[in-house]
């Protein structure tokens, strides 16, 4: 019964690819969010959900594609991956004030 | 535009010894504060956090923090550190009128048994 759970745990794949990390969390919250953790561990906001609708839409590549097909659902799809994509993708759920986060997907592009 | 400032990138500390990591943000409103620890390979998990009231806060595993609004910092504390302690420490900050959580660039704690 993990609140937040993200899928896949670890995603190796070549430049070029498409590929879609998915998310799910069971706490009830409205609002779920994507961030990036680069190499140097620095953690960005990317984009936000509330109730399926965006709210925060960071300055992202629009290679990267959030679909939510319900509010306990947040995925991110990656079109034409490339090298600098290479990061840990963390979903998070809560208030504003207080977010509780997934255990990351390592993704990994080569 | 908003941004929080963590002083120390990389902190290595004996067991027992004292601890203090240094947040500073820059945000003329009101804030709320956060600090989050990530173990190694595992994910954020909220250590502490500062809405109002009493500037002394105390989180779990023995970490408390202060809030100085005058210098703008929210300073993590713990008397004695253990092994166990060894993680990343991220300070984080959301205006009281909501907006996105901005974080620090993180400090890195070793703690030698």
């Amino acid at each position: 019964d993990t609140a937040v759970s993200q899928t896949p745990k670890y995603l190796v794949t070549q430049m070029g690819n498409d590929k879609s990390i998915k998310c799910e969390q069971n706490l009830g919250h409205d609002t779920m969010y994507w961030y990036k953790q680069d190499s140097k561990k620095f953690l960005k906001i990317m984009f936000s959900y509330n109730n399926k609708e965006l709210i925060i839409n960071e300055t992202v590549p629009n290679r990267f594609s959030p679909k939510s097909p319900d509010k306990a659902h947040l995925n991110l799809h990656i079109n034409s991956l490339e090298l600098g994509d290479s990061a840990v993708y963390f979903c998070a759920t809560g208030q504003f004030y207080e977010q509780y986060f997934g255990p990351g997907t390592r993704l990994t592009v080569t | 535009a908003q941004s929080v400032s963590q002083h120390n990138h990389h902190v290595i500390l004996s067991e027992a010894a004292s601890l203090e990591l240094g947040c500073n943000y820059s945000y003329g409103g009101t804030v709320n504060l956060f600090w989050y620890v990530q173990y190694p390979g595992q994910h954020l998990q909220l250590l502490l956090k500062y809405f109002s009231g009493d500037p002394l806060v105390k989180g779990i595993k023995g970490f408390e923090a202060e809030f100085i609004k005058s210098k703008f910092s929210f300073n993590l504390r713990k008397p004695s550190v253990q092994w166990s302690d060894t993680a990343e420490y991220f300070c984080a900050v959301i205006p009281n009128v909501g907006g996105k959580l901005i974080f620090g660039q993180g400090t890195e704690l070793s703690v030698k048994p």
